[in-house]
């Protein structure tokens, strides 16, 4: 059973465009989502999260949209870069699971030039 | 930035052969995890300590997988014997409690032949 899932598998984007990458879930008990960014060869670096007592964060370029009542999250990148190409996941954590991470399947994005 | 370290970066071996995986965490960070990421998918938590005691192990296949982390700093995963299945990166991750955003290092690569 995929606890969290992530949409859409890949994604291309015009060089100021902006991205967009939905995740939804199951588990209620869920109170921690972060978004994670991993190029080729590397591990995922932690890029932004957010609480379900709010329901935006933004740093920067990126910010997360939360809506608890359906269960669903995502992640916008405005003014998207090449730099940004990389995977993108999604994750979910619960304390009562002792802070187990359950990821999505990921999001392939390339941003075109 | 402190990182999480991980080595090899790279381990190609025969099936049936043994494998051994080291990770030194980001210092003074309590816990520590173990992830398998299969090419495409999001990463699976194997197994998660607090300092040297095991919080979860409850997907580690024990058959044939072992993982220790015997002064609560650094850690060892093992497969023995490695199945073609295996193949996949393996990832160590941080953080500083239970709870806290996780860290990831850059993982090895394992390839069954």
């Amino acid at each position: 059973q995929q606890q969290v899932k992530q949409s859409p598998q890949s994604l291309i984007v015009q060089k100021g465009g902006i991205s967009i990458i939905n995740c939804a879930y199951e588990n209620t008990a869920f109170d921690y989502f972060p978004w994670y960014q991993q190029f080729p060869g590397k591990g995922p670096a932690l890029l932004i999260a957010i609480r379900p007592d709010v329901s935006e964060k933004k740093e920067g370029r990126f910010t997360i949209s939360f809506n608890k009542s359906a269960k669903q999250f995502s992640l916008h990148i405005m003014d998207s870069q090449p730099g940004d190409s990389a995977t993108y996941f999604c994750a979910a954590e619960s304390g009562g699971s002792n802070y187990k991470l359950t990821f999505g399947k990921g999001t392939l994005l390339t941003v075109n030039p | 930035e402190a990182e999480v370290a991980q080595s090899p970066r790279y381990k190609i071996t025969e099936k049936s052969q043994a494998v051994a995986f080291w990770c030194d965490p980001i210092s003074g960070h309590a816990t520590l995890y173990w992830y398998r990421q299969i090419l495409g998918q999001g990463p699976e938590l194997l197994v998660q300590f607090q300092d040297e005691s095991v919080v979860d192990d409850s997907q580690l296949p024990k058959d044939r997988f072992s993982a220790e982390r015997l002064k609560g700093v650094d850690s060892t995963l093992k497969i023995q014997p490695a199945e073609l299945g295996d193949s996949a990166m393996y990832l160590c991750a941080s953080s500083q409690e239970l709870g806290q955003p996780q860290h990831f290092g850059d993982g090895t690569r394992l390839s069954i032949l």
